[in-house]
Protein backbone atom coordinates (compact mmCIF):
# COMPACT_ATOMS: atom_id res chain seq x y z
CA UNK A 1 0.00 0.00 0.00
CA UNK A 2 2.10 3.61 -1.50
CA UNK A 3 -0.57 5.53 -0.22
CA UNK A 4 -0.90 9.36 -1.08
CA UNK A 5 2.34 10.75 -1.94
CA UNK A 6 3.00 14.49 -1.95
CA UNK A 7 5.58 16.40 -3.18
CA UNK A 8 7.54 18.32 -2.19
CA UNK A 9 7.07 18.25 1.64
CA UNK A 10 8.00 21.53 2.22
CA UNK A 11 8.66 24.70 -0.52
CA UNK A 12 10.01 28.06 0.61
CA UNK A 13 9.42 31.15 -2.04
CA UNK A 14 9.61 34.56 -2.27
CA UNK A 15 6.37 36.39 -3.52
CA UNK A 16 5.60 36.75 -6.52
CA UNK A 17 7.35 33.30 -7.61
CA UNK A 18 5.13 30.39 -9.02
CA UNK A 19 5.16 27.30 -7.44
CA UNK A 20 3.60 23.99 -8.35
CA UNK A 21 3.13 20.53 -6.37
CA UNK A 22 2.07 16.87 -7.10
CA UNK A 23 0.40 14.92 -5.65
CA UNK A 24 -0.11 10.98 -6.44
CA UNK A 25 -3.05 9.05 -5.19
CA UNK A 26 -3.75 5.51 -4.24
CA UNK A 27 -4.24 3.98 -7.39
CA UNK A 28 -7.57 2.51 -7.20
CA UNK A 29 -8.82 5.87 -6.55
CA UNK A 30 -11.09 7.66 -8.75
CA UNK A 31 -11.94 10.74 -6.82
CA UNK A 32 -8.54 13.15 -6.30
CA UNK A 33 -9.26 16.20 -3.31
CA UNK A 34 -6.80 19.37 -2.64
CA UNK A 35 -7.23 20.91 0.86
CA UNK A 36 -5.11 24.02 2.02
CA UNK A 37 -4.89 23.86 6.33
CA UNK A 38 -3.51 26.99 8.10
CA UNK A 39 -2.45 26.96 11.62
CA UNK A 40 -5.22 26.49 14.06
CA UNK A 41 -8.21 25.60 11.56
CA UNK A 42 -9.01 22.63 10.11
CA UNK A 43 -8.57 21.49 5.97
CA UNK A 44 -10.35 23.43 4.01
CA UNK A 45 -12.00 22.33 0.35
CA UNK A 46 -10.16 23.84 -2.80
CA UNK A 47 -10.82 21.44 -5.60
CA UNK A 48 -12.23 17.96 -6.77
CA UNK A 49 -11.18 15.70 -9.73
CA UNK A 50 -13.15 12.60 -10.31
CA UNK A 51 -11.03 11.01 -13.03
CA UNK A 52 -9.55 13.55 -15.29
CA UNK A 53 -12.13 15.75 -14.85
CA UNK A 54 -12.01 19.42 -12.09
CA UNK A 55 -15.57 18.95 -11.28
CA UNK A 56 -15.81 21.59 -8.46
CA UNK A 57 -13.58 24.56 -7.35
CA UNK A 58 -13.87 26.18 -4.03
CA UNK A 59 -14.61 29.87 -3.87
CA UNK A 60 -11.38 30.13 -1.76
CA UNK A 61 -9.31 29.65 -4.89
CA UNK A 62 -8.05 32.68 -6.86
CA UNK A 63 -7.22 33.09 -10.30
CA UNK A 64 -3.63 32.43 -9.36
CA UNK A 65 -4.65 28.70 -8.77
CA UNK A 66 -5.08 26.01 -11.58
CA UNK A 67 -5.06 22.38 -11.02
CA UNK A 68 -5.01 19.34 -13.61
CA UNK A 69 -5.43 15.97 -13.05
CA UNK A 70 -3.84 14.56 -16.46
CA UNK A 71 -5.17 11.20 -17.62
CA UNK A 72 -7.09 10.85 -14.01
CA UNK A 73 -3.77 9.51 -12.77
CA UNK A 74 -1.23 12.07 -10.60
CA UNK A 75 -2.28 15.63 -10.36
CA UNK A 76 -0.53 19.21 -10.03
CA UNK A 77 -1.53 22.36 -8.38
CA UNK A 78 0.31 25.67 -9.12
CA UNK A 79 -0.26 28.60 -7.64
CA UNK A 80 1.23 32.02 -9.99
CA UNK A 81 2.10 35.15 -8.52
CA UNK A 82 2.38 33.73 -4.62
CA UNK A 83 1.37 36.08 -2.01
CA UNK A 84 2.05 35.75 1.42
CA UNK A 85 -1.81 35.06 2.33
CA UNK A 86 -1.05 31.22 0.63
CA UNK A 87 1.62 30.58 3.12
CA UNK A 88 -0.31 26.87 4.64
CA UNK A 89 0.02 23.43 4.29
CA UNK A 90 -1.58 22.15 1.22
CA UNK A 91 -2.65 18.54 1.18
CA UNK A 92 -3.78 16.12 -1.11
CA UNK A 93 -6.43 13.25 -0.56
CA UNK A 94 -7.89 10.31 -2.58
CA UNK A 95 -10.97 8.37 -2.31
CA UNK A 96 -13.38 5.97 -4.45
CA UNK A 97 -16.65 6.71 -5.54
CA UNK A 98 -17.71 3.64 -3.47
CA UNK A 99 -16.56 4.82 -0.07
CA UNK A 100 -16.85 8.93 -0.63
CA UNK A 101 -16.40 9.59 2.68
CA UNK A 102 -13.49 8.06 3.61
CA UNK A 103 -10.61 10.06 2.10
CA UNK A 104 -6.75 8.93 2.33
CA UNK A 105 -4.40 12.00 3.00
CA UNK A 106 -1.15 12.60 2.10
CA UNK A 107 1.09 14.40 4.89
CA UNK A 108 1.27 17.31 2.59
CA UNK A 109 3.40 20.09 1.07
CA UNK A 110 4.49 23.09 3.36
CA UNK A 111 4.24 26.17 1.88
CA UNK A 112 5.95 29.71 3.08
CA UNK A 113 5.78 32.64 0.85
CA UNK A 114 9.04 35.10 2.50
CA UNK B 1 -18.73 30.01 7.21
CA UNK B 2 -17.87 27.50 9.71
CA UNK B 3 -20.31 24.20 9.47
CA UNK B 4 -18.31 22.36 11.81
CA UNK B 5 -17.02 23.43 14.54
CA UNK B 6 -15.05 22.18 17.44
CA UNK B 7 -15.14 24.84 20.14
CA UNK B 8 -12.30 22.98 22.74
CA UNK B 9 -8.89 23.58 20.99
CA UNK B 10 -7.29 21.61 23.35
CA UNK B 11 -7.83 18.97 25.94
CA UNK B 12 -5.58 17.60 28.61
CA UNK B 13 -5.87 13.99 30.11
CA UNK B 14 -4.25 11.64 32.43
CA UNK B 15 -3.40 8.58 30.97
CA UNK B 16 -5.92 5.61 31.12
CA UNK B 17 -8.44 7.98 31.82
CA UNK B 18 -11.47 9.04 29.01
CA UNK B 19 -10.89 11.49 26.79
CA UNK B 20 -14.18 13.12 25.21
CA UNK B 21 -13.68 15.56 22.31
CA UNK B 22 -17.45 17.54 21.05
CA UNK B 23 -17.93 18.73 17.77
CA UNK B 24 -21.15 20.84 17.10
CA UNK B 25 -22.44 21.28 12.96
CA UNK B 26 -25.08 23.41 12.13
CA UNK B 27 -26.31 21.85 8.47
CA UNK B 28 -29.20 19.61 8.79
CA UNK B 29 -28.14 17.77 5.32
CA UNK B 30 -25.26 16.37 7.06
CA UNK B 31 -25.68 12.19 7.21
CA UNK B 32 -22.32 10.85 7.35
CA UNK B 33 -19.93 12.21 10.41
CA UNK B 34 -16.04 11.07 10.35
CA UNK B 35 -12.85 12.03 12.98
CA UNK B 36 -9.85 12.04 11.85
CA UNK B 37 -6.38 11.99 13.42
CA UNK B 38 -3.39 13.67 12.73
CA UNK B 39 -0.11 13.96 14.03
CA UNK B 40 2.50 16.41 13.50
CA UNK B 41 4.15 16.46 10.05
CA UNK B 42 1.44 14.09 8.51
CA UNK B 43 -1.55 14.31 6.73
CA UNK B 44 -4.91 13.21 8.35
CA UNK B 45 -5.72 9.49 9.10
CA UNK B 46 -9.40 8.55 9.13
CA UNK B 47 -10.18 6.88 12.25
CA UNK B 48 -14.06 6.31 13.02
CA UNK B 49 -16.68 7.59 11.23
CA UNK B 50 -20.56 7.53 11.87
CA UNK B 51 -24.10 7.25 9.62
CA UNK B 52 -27.28 9.69 10.59
CA UNK B 53 -29.23 6.60 10.65
CA UNK B 54 -26.98 5.31 14.15
CA UNK B 55 -26.37 6.96 17.34
CA UNK B 56 -23.44 5.10 18.15
CA UNK B 57 -20.48 3.51 16.69
CA UNK B 58 -18.14 1.57 18.64
CA UNK B 59 -14.37 0.54 17.35
CA UNK B 60 -11.87 -0.58 20.16
CA UNK B 61 -11.30 2.45 22.27
CA UNK B 62 -12.86 4.65 20.21
CA UNK B 63 -16.62 5.16 20.17
CA UNK B 64 -18.14 8.49 18.80
CA UNK B 65 -22.13 9.16 19.68
CA UNK B 66 -24.04 11.26 17.63
CA UNK B 67 -27.22 13.37 18.74
CA UNK B 68 -29.17 14.59 15.46
CA UNK B 69 -31.34 16.89 17.03
CA UNK B 70 -29.09 18.59 18.86
CA UNK B 71 -26.77 18.30 16.09
CA UNK B 72 -24.01 16.76 18.47
CA UNK B 73 -21.61 14.60 18.30
CA UNK B 74 -18.10 13.46 20.51
CA UNK B 75 -15.82 11.17 20.75
CA UNK B 76 -14.92 8.75 23.47
CA UNK B 77 -11.51 7.52 23.91
CA UNK B 78 -11.02 5.01 26.64
CA UNK B 79 -8.61 4.43 28.35
CA UNK B 80 -6.08 7.53 26.72
CA UNK B 81 -2.88 6.21 25.99
CA UNK B 82 0.27 8.63 25.02
CA UNK B 83 -0.11 7.83 21.23
CA UNK B 84 -3.14 9.24 21.10
CA UNK B 85 -1.82 12.73 21.82
CA UNK B 86 -2.91 14.18 18.02
CA UNK B 87 -4.83 16.96 16.54
CA UNK B 88 -8.52 15.50 16.27
CA UNK B 89 -10.66 16.74 13.83
CA UNK B 90 -13.94 16.35 13.28
CA UNK B 91 -15.40 16.08 9.51
CA UNK B 92 -18.91 15.89 8.18
CA UNK B 93 -20.38 15.51 4.89
CA UNK B 94 -23.99 14.57 2.65
CA UNK B 95 -23.82 11.66 1.65
CA UNK B 96 -23.93 11.97 -2.35
CA UNK B 97 -21.92 15.35 -2.16
CA UNK B 98 -18.40 14.85 -2.11
CA UNK B 99 -16.74 17.86 0.34
CA UNK B 100 -15.83 16.87 4.04
CA UNK B 101 -16.51 19.84 6.05
CA UNK B 102 -13.81 20.18 9.07
CA UNK B 103 -13.59 21.76 12.21
CA UNK B 104 -10.69 23.34 13.71
CA UNK B 105 -9.63 20.64 15.26
CA UNK B 106 -8.59 19.70 19.45
CA UNK B 107 -5.34 19.00 20.62
CA UNK B 108 -5.47 15.89 22.58
CA UNK B 109 -2.52 15.85 25.27
CA UNK B 110 -1.87 12.50 27.23
CA UNK B 111 -0.22 12.68 30.40
CA UNK B 112 1.79 9.62 31.90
Amino acid sequence: DTGVSQDPRHKITKRGQNVTFRCDPISEHNRLYWYRQTLGQGPEFLTYFQNEAQLEKSRLLSDRFSAERPKGSFSTLEIQRTEQGDSAMYLCASGRRETNEKLFFGSGTQLSVL
Amino acid sequence: DQQVKQNSPSLSVQEGRISILNCDYTNSMFDYFLWYKKYPAEGPTFLISISSIKDKNEDGRFTVFLNKSAKHLSLHIVPSQPGDSAVYFCAAVVSNDYKLSFGAGTTVTVRA
